[in-house]
């Protein structure tokens, strides 16, 4: 199974809005909606942000947000702030009890 | 609340095992699977398999079959990974992560930095 394919880096000003893309297959991220996405900082374990490709549990800023279409999963953040400098990345069921993360992207806040 | 607790770091020598666990509060342990995780130096995050938690069967990735072991005690609600005959190359922080409604992983637990160097 091939890592999902993300953006290495994605950078924005405070305020702007970016969005990270992941990019699967047919028998991945395009078979379902089982994405979900992860912060994290460094030296920190992962966090979830984002789970069933849209979907945000409550301790989660609204700011951010998923949507899915086809084979590519995308997360969104908008109102960047200061403390979203972080790596993110995406997580899809990729079919018999098994999983593929992302490559990872780092945000940088400038 | 739900918290996952990982071992300390260890530090070992090419050839040896280890063992990590992780023990996991807050929630009934057994109807959550447990998934683990490795990071190497630098790198992203690579999914090495999964273990039920009421059967014991485990799942493992491509390339994490052979060398790589999940298993539990359930009387102490805790998850183990054990890496036997160990090369530089596993070198890594190793996180446990449970499983959630089978499709995301929340929470993590702190992680596990392994080191092997002679």
């Amino acid at each position: 199974q091939s890592a999902l394919t993300q953006p290495a880096s994605v950078s924005g000003s405070p305020g702007q809005s970016i969005t990270i893309s992941c990019t699967g297959t047919s028998s991945d991220i395009g078979s379902h909606n089982l994405v979900s996405w992860y912060q994290q900082y460094p030296g920190k374990a992962p966090k979830l942000m984002i789970y069933e490709a849209t979907k945000r549990p409550s301790r989660v800023s609204n700011r951010f947000s998923g949507s899915k279409s086809g084979n590519t999963a995308s997360l969104t953040i908008s109102g960047l702030q200061a403390e979203d400098e972080a790596d993110y990345y995406c997580c899809s069921y990729a079919g018999s009890t098994t999983f593929v993360f992302g490559g990872g992207t780092k945000l940088t806040v400038l | 609340q739900v918290q996952l607790v990982q071992s300390g770091s260890e530090l070992k020598k090419p050839g040896a095992s280890v063992k990590v666990s992780c023990k996991a509060s807050g929630y009934t342990f057994t109807h959550y699977a447990m998934n683990w995780v490795r990071q190497a130096p630098g790198q992203g995050l690579e999914w090495m398999g999964w273990i039920n938690t009421n059967t014991g069967n485990p799942t493992y990735a491509q390339g994490f079959t052979g060398r790589f072991a999940f298993f539990l005690d359930t009387s102490v609600s805790t998850a183990y990974l054990q890496i036997s005959s160990l090369e530089a190359e596993d070198t890594a922080v190793y996180y446990c992560a449970r499983d959630v409604a089978g499709n995301w992983f929340d929470p993590w637990g702190q992680g596990t930095l392994v080191t092997v160097s002679s």
